[in-house]
């Protein structure tokens, strides 16, 4: 079965500096696709950068960026320079090929509170 | 800005009333989600619509209904509700449904059940 952990339910960052937020999968599929999510306290889930298991370069857009290390089965999230708007609740989420039809498998979430 | 709409953005109802939450996407999506989320926890999916064909139906209970009339809309029909069902309903939709794509979830329509 796939399975995702995210072992921060919180995280406090200082506005401008960069933070890392954990994710650690579980999957015996070859072939899947990692995604993060930010869902403010509006409700939206909002996404933000996707990693597929074959590709070799670590995903970046603007300031997030993946940190994906395979044989580890880490995607990790760097924001850099945080931003108050940035506070937020963070999901990792996965889907494989052969996992339940494709379904999205989403981590417990952590927590992100930026500090002026 | 968001590209999936969802309407209401709020909603309460007795348990012995007939709502309905709306979805709309504009993004020419053949793969719609309807998600049952909880206070702090992660997004449980309910429904997956492919080409307007029900493909996936997680065990959810029959007081919810869904509906896809077309390729732009999905729509959650609610009715007997229990107060436990009181949750975020976010609703989401992906190009076609493959394993690579992205969901693009829309704003989400917070239930409260009296």
């Amino acid at each position: 079965a796939q399975k995702i952990t995210q072992t921060q339910p919180g995280m406090f960052v200082q506005e401008k500096e960069a933070v890392t937020l954990d994710c650690t999968y579980d999957t015996s599929d070859q072939s899947y696709g990692l995604f993060w999510y930010k869902q403010p306290s509006s409700g939206e889930m909002i996404f933000l950068i996707y990693q597929g298991s074959y590709d070799e370069q670590n995903a970046t857009e603007g300031r997030y960026s993946l940190n994906f290390q395979k044989a580890r089965k880490s995607a990790n999230l760097v924001i850099s320079a945080s931003q108050l708007g940035d506070s937020a609740m963070y999901f990792c989420a996965m889907r494989g090929i052969y996992n339940q039809g494709g379904k999205l498998i989403f981590g417990q979430g952590t927590e992100l509170s930026v500090k002026p | 800005d968001t590209e999936v709409t969802q309407t209401p953005k709020h909603l309460v109802m007795g348990m012995t009333n007939k709502k309905s939450l709306k979805c709309e996407q504009h993004m020419g999506h053949r793969a719609m989600y309807w998600y049952k989320q909880k206070a702090k926890k992660p997004p449980e999916l309910m429904f997956v619509y492919s080409y307007e064909k029900l493909s996936i139906n997680e065990s959810v209970p029959s007081r919810f209904s869904p509906e896809c009339p077309n390729s732009s809309l999905l729509n959650l029909h609610l009715h007997a509700l229990q107060p436990e069902d009181s949750a975020l309903y976010l609703c989401a939709s992906s190009q076609e449904g493959a394993i690579m794509e992205t969901q693009y979830f829309g704003p989400g329509t917070r239930l409260l059940v009296l």
